[in-house]
């Protein structure tokens, strides 16, 4: 039972490439977020998913696709990066009405 | 949406003394408000976190209180041991309409040996 995989763990990017995040569930969970991580702003939830097939807007989604084409999989995708993407992403899962479980994060530099 | 405030940004004390951390939220019907311990390079890992049909929930030493007429919980640490150093997140969720949850911008509390 590995929980919730995130990859890569760590990407450099240069502007204007494209790249996707892979986040993986094996807890058979509904929901699923992807969040960034910046210092002292805590974490803002990008995009977010509550079953297969699912998708919608968080607080800052804007830069930023996702697609849940099977329950257990949430993908992130940066179309053209930007430097203000340098930070560091998490996905979480959630069954009911309980607390997220979180991945290891990503951490993605833009330059 | 919801806004979450956390307070303070950082905080220090001596091992062995009690640690508060404070959030405010503005929704008034939020019902749900975990906390987060996420230390260095790590991913954020529950400790805590209560439902607003009660005022208080403790789990030995962490313990988390909610006033929701005020619109604010707390976390308190008793007999902080240096393994408690970390970055703790607040959060809260409207789980009648959606399940997200809205995160504090963190506390990086420092337990001194």
């Amino acid at each position: 039972n590995a929980g919730v995989t995130q990859t890569p763990k760590f990407r450099v990017l240069k502007t204007g490439q494209s790249m996707t995040l892979l986040c993986a569930q094996d807890m058979n969970h509904e929901y699923m977020y992807w969040y960034r991580q910046d210092p002292g702003m805590g974490l803002r939830l990008i995009h977010y998913s509550v079953g297969e097939g699912t998708t919608a807007k968080g607080e800052v989604p804007d830069g930023y696709n996702v697609s849940r084409l099977k329950k257990q999989n949430f993908l992130l995708g940066l179309e053209s990066a930007a430097p203000s993407q340098t930070s560091v992403y998490f996905c979480a899962s959630q069954e009911g009405r309980a607390g997220y479980t979180f991945g290891s994060g990503t951490r993605l530099t833009v330059v | 949406g919801e806004n979450v405030e956390q307070h303070p940004s950082t905080l220090s004390v001596q091992e062995g003394d009690s640690a508060v951390i404070k959030c405010t939220y503005s929704d008034s019907a939020s019902n749900y408000f975990p906390w987060y311990k996420q230390e260095l390079g790590k991913r954020p890992q529950l400790i805590i976190d209560i439902r607003s049909n009660v005022g208080e929930k403790k789990d030995q030493r962490i313990a988390v209180t909610l006033n929701k007429t005020a619109k604010h919980f707390s976390l308190h640490i008793t007999e902080t041991q240096p393994e408690d150093s970390a970055v703790y997140f607040c959060a809260a969720s409207h789980q009648n309409t959606g399940n997200q949850f809205y995160f504090g911008t963190g506390t990086s509390l420092t337990v001194i040996p």
